[in-house]
């Protein structure tokens, strides 16, 4: 069965810095990673997939992921961290197992609170 | 905007009593869930539908009924709702691809928090 594991419940940066938000996972095919953001009071909107392809992936906000296979992980990144990216974050894995009539589910790590001081 | 609305967005409710939490979708996609949020679990899938009448258990579907008679909603119930249900439930669609398979990729509402006394 697929996991993903966050390791981190808090990551703290400063505003300007780079961030890294770390995410681990495992599949027994080939991996459809994905990360959310959640802002306060809100539900989860959709940052960027990896299906295949290049291993750096670019997505919404200035965020970019890197896919490292031999590592099994799929780690968040963003060069200059603003307060506004202050919000939880999620890495989701595409569930090996085709569920039927044309579906697949994510399979959600337990998230990792990013706080950028100011 | 995928053009999702949960209601309610907000509701307390006592032990034994039955909860109907609804979820429109204005867009007329194939594919809906229903999560719970919870701290140190991440998201968990309740139930999902792939079509009117078509729906099927996700991880945690214990305790929970749905029903899908119309494209645009999803109708997540607790028949007898329990402390342990106290969260947040997300609703969520996934647009299918060219051939009809979910990429993976979801859509959320912005959620419905339930409080169990």
């Amino acid at each position: 069965a697929q996991s993903v594991a966050q390791p981190e419940d808090q990551v703290n940066v400063a505003e300007g810095n780079p961030l890294t938000v770390k995410c681990t996972y495992s599949v027994s095919g080939n991996p459809y990673l994905f990360w959310y953001v959640q802002y306060p009071n809100r539900g989860l909107q959709f940052l960027l997939k990896y299906i295949t392809g290049d291993n750096l992936v670019k997505g919404s906000y200035g965020f970019e992921a890197e896919f490292n296979k031999s590592q099994t992980s799929f780690h968040l990144k963003k060069p200059s961290a603003l307060v506004s990216d202050s919000a939880l974050y999620f890495c989701a894995v595409r569930d090996d197992a085709y569920s039927g009539a044309g579906s697949y589910q994510l399979t959600f790590g337990k998230g990792t609170k990013l706080s950028v001081i100011p | 905007d995928a053009g999702i609305t949960q209601s309610p967005r907000h509701k307390v409710t006592e032990t034994g009593t039955p909860v109907t939490l609804r979820c429109h979708q204005t867009e007329n996609h194939r594919y809906m869930y229903w999560y719970r949020q919870d701290p140190g679990h991440g998201l968990r899938l309740i139930h999902y539908s792939y079509g009117v009448k078509d729906t099927d258990k996700g991880e945690v579907s214990d305790g929970y009924s749905v029903s899908r008679s119309k494209t645009e909603d999803f109708l997540l119930t607790l028949e007898s709702a329990t402390s342990s249900q106290t969260s947040v439930y997300f609703c969520a669609i996934s647009v299918a691809g060219k051939a009809l398979v979910s990429t993976g990729e979801l859509f959320f509402g912005e959620g419905s928090r339930l409080t169990v006394l």
